[in-house]
């Protein structure tokens, strides 16, 4: 059974860098298998897919999709010595205050396994 | 953008009865969507996928329908612990979710 478990402070300031890692038991980050995606959920905004990596057969190894709403602030990455992977989201505003998860999409577009949720509270 | 638009926003069902939710996609997308239940303090999980596929595990009192920009969660003899919150999900275009519909207790 797979299963994510999130972790991350949950206060950053404004302008500083949200990270947030999401640990994978059960599968590997390196699977040619499945996506690993970051989404999050605030009341102004509801449920908000942010970005995915996933490992690929080709030269690069992997690849990133990200949300335009957030494209030039974030990062999504990989580390298969802890098979996790983890989220940076730069320049946060109050508006990145939120509840961040992260799931699993075996290819298929939905999200079939979820992390329990990271509150994020932006504020000075 | 394909843009997910629940209705309504909150349904009042007795238990036993059935509930009905309704999405509708701005643009097609074909049965390229998910529903998922969630409950408070939880993340979502997966029901429906494929507009009428269940999960696994997921009751067969849960079922989805709909093709297209319309689409159908009903939920059949409604259990207590089915009083939560639904959101649909499209998956033919990138990800977008639907605002979520609260079934509360009647």
């Amino acid at each position: 059974q797979v299963q994510l478990h999130q972790s991350g402070p949950g206060l950053v300031k404004p302008s500083q860098t949200l990270s947030i890692t999401c640990a994978i038991s059960g599968d590997s980050v390196s699977t040619k298998s499945a996506a690993w995606n970051w989404i999050r959920q605030s009341p102004s905004r509801g449920l908000e897919w942010l970005g995915r990596t996933y490992s690929t057969s080709s030269w690069s190894k992997w690849k990133n999709d990200y949300a335009d709403s957030v494209e030039r602030r974030i990062i999504i990455s990989a580390d298969t010595s802890r098979n996790q992977f983890s989220l940076q989201l730069s320049s946060v505003t109050p508006d990145d205050t939120a509840l961040y998860f992260c799931a699993r999409d075996s290819f298929t577009g939905y999200f079939d396994t979820w992390g329990q949720g990271t509150l994020v509270t932006v504020s000075s | 953008e394909v843009v997910m638009t629940q209705s309504p926003a909150t349904l009042s069902v007795s238990p036993g009865d059935t509930a009905t939710v309704s999405c509708r996609a701005s643009h097609s997308v074909t049965t390229k969507i998910a529903w998922y239940q969630q409950r408070p303090g939880q993340a979502p999980r997966l029901l429906i996928y494929g507009a009428s596929t269940r999960a696994t595990g997921i009751p067969v009192r849960f079922s989805g329908s709909g093709s297209g920009t319309e689409f159908t969660l009903t939920i059949s003899s409604l259990q207590s612990e089915d009083f939560s919150v639904y959101y649909c999900q499209q998956y033919n275009y990138w990800w977008t979710f639907g605002q979520g519909t609260k079934v509360e207790v009647k």
